[in-house]
């Protein structure tokens, strides 16, 4: 079975400030990797996701995530934070049959 | 193109109480998905629907929780009787085909108070 972990529950960041955010999977084949975001009371909107094309995904609003498969990783970064980033972000793995397994969440705040 | 809907959003009922949940899934989409998402956690699944056939429902409490999908389009969930423990967000989410990189479309969701 797969799993995901995500690294630190809750992050905060200065508007303007690089984001980072942890993902680390497991899985003994090539995994489907994808990172949703989650506002208040609302569903998971996806933001970019991974299928093994290029190793580099760009997502929307400025988001992208690097596939390291020698590290098992698929963190999400944005170079500039903005007020309206704050929300929950997601990692998630998929595997065959279409299973979608979401890591534990990240809470990012950021601070004006 | 139209979201994936749900209703209710919000619901509070006492604990041995029955609910039903609905979703109509975005046109065209054949997988059918239903998370609970507890405060904190991230979705678990409950259910994956193949048209209105079951493809997973493993982790779906069955002596309490069940759901259908009758003729592949909206499904509903139901919990009878509920726990305090079932108090969480139902998410229903669809996917085009059950393919490993179709992503996941989200209802907004229920939230689901038991008290």
């Amino acid at each position: 079975a797969q799993s995901v972990t995500q690294l630190g529950s809750h992050v905060s960041v200065s508007e303007g400030a690089l984001v980072l955010l942890r993902c680390n999977y497991s899985s003994s084949v090539p995994p489907y990797l994808f990172w949703y975001v989650q506002y208040p009371n609302q569903g998971l909107q996806l933001l970019l996701k991974y299928t093994s094309a290029a190793t580099l995904v760009k997502g929307i609003n400025g988001f992208e995530a690097e596939f390291k498969k020698s590290e098992t990783s698929f963190h999400l970064t944005k170079p500039s934070a903005h007020m309206s980033d704050a929300a929950e972000y997601f990692c998630a793995v998929s595997e065959p049959g279409n299973q979608f397994y979401f890591g534990t969440g990240t809470s990012l705040t950021v601070i004006p | 193109e139209a979201g994936v809907a749900q209703s209710p959003r919000y619901k509070i009922i006492e604990k041995r109480q029955s609910v039903a949940f609905w979703c109509n899934p975005i046109s065209g989409h054949a997988t059918l998905y239903w998370y609970q998402q507890i405060l904190g956690q991230g979705p678990k699944l409950l259910i994956q629907f193949q048209n209105n056939g079951v493809v997973d429902d493993s982790q779906l409490p069955k002596d309490r929780f069940s759901a259908e999908r009758l003729k592949g389009v909206d499904s509903t969930l139901k919990i009878q009787p509920a726990k305090l423990e079932d108090s969480a967000v139902y998410l229903c989410a669809s996917s085009l085909e059950a393919g490993v990189n179709s992503p996941l479309h989200f209802g907004n969701g229920t939230r689901l108070t038991v008290t």
